[in-house]
């Protein structure tokens, strides 16, 4: 399908277990970002990609690891997950150059860490 | 403080009424968008806007840069109106990130 998606749509995991977030979009943007929403937060970048193998941290990285080898993935992966790390996740991805500045959201992963 | 605030957090509003969400910021940017999120989560942009005025449907959203404040308005509002509005600031600089405010929580009834 065209667009972009996001999988798992739900999670539950354990504290201190690996999970990793997928994010996939087919309009082959150039950049993508993680986000997380939490209440009484705003959106709030994890990190963001500019290209394949170029990435970069936003506002809140720890304890988040991503990967760009493909331009249309952008993996996120706790590493060591905790209860803090509850939250709702959203992909975005938007084009390079003037005029492409509206980012795309994929539907977004509930992801709860007991 | 809230680079980006946005006011009221929750507003109700009965079928028909003219909605006014505000949105002030205090950093330099480049645009400003206003974005929706229904019941479900999904996010969809409504409107990016640099100065002045734009209009979609029974949406229109205003800009003052002097003042670094943003209007969304909705007229004849409807409950699919019913979702929670962002605005979001446009960063200057090579990767234009933006900063998103925390949302108004709109509900209206019929």
């Amino acid at each position: 399908d065209a667009g972009i998606t996001q999988s798992p749509r739900y999670k539950i995991t354990e504290t201190g277990r690996q999970v990793t977030l997928m994010c996939h979009q087919t309009w082959s943007h150039s950049y993508m970002f993680w986000y997380r929403q939490d209440l009484g937060h705003g959106l709030r970048l994890i990190y963001y990609s500019a290209a394949a193998d170029i990435t970069d941290k936003g506002e809140v990285p720890d304890g988040y690891v991503v990967s760009r080898s493909k331009t249309e993935n952008f993996p996120l992966t706790l590493e060591s997950a905790t209860r803090s790390q509850t939250s709702v996740y959203f992909c975005a991805s938007r084009g390079q150059g003037l005029g492409f500045y509206e980012q795309y959201f994929g539907p977004g992963t509930r992801l709860t860490v007991t | 403080k809230n680079e980006v605030e946005q006011s009221p957090q929750n507003l109700t509003a009965q079928e028909g009424e003219f909605i006014t969400i505000n949105c002030s910021y205090s950093v330099g940017i480049s645009a400003l968008h206003w974005l929706q999120q229904h019941p479900g989560g999904g996010i969809v942009s409504l409107f990016m806007l640099s100065s002045g005025k734009k209009k979609h449907g029974r949406l229109i959203a205003t800009i003052n840069i002097q003042e670094k404040h943003s209007s969304l308005h909705i007229t004849a509002s409807h409950p699919r109106d019913s979702a929670v509005y962002i605005c979001a600031v446009r960063e200057g600089g090579a990767t234009n990130k933006l900063i998103f405010g925390t949302g108004t929580l709109l509900a209206v009834q019929p």
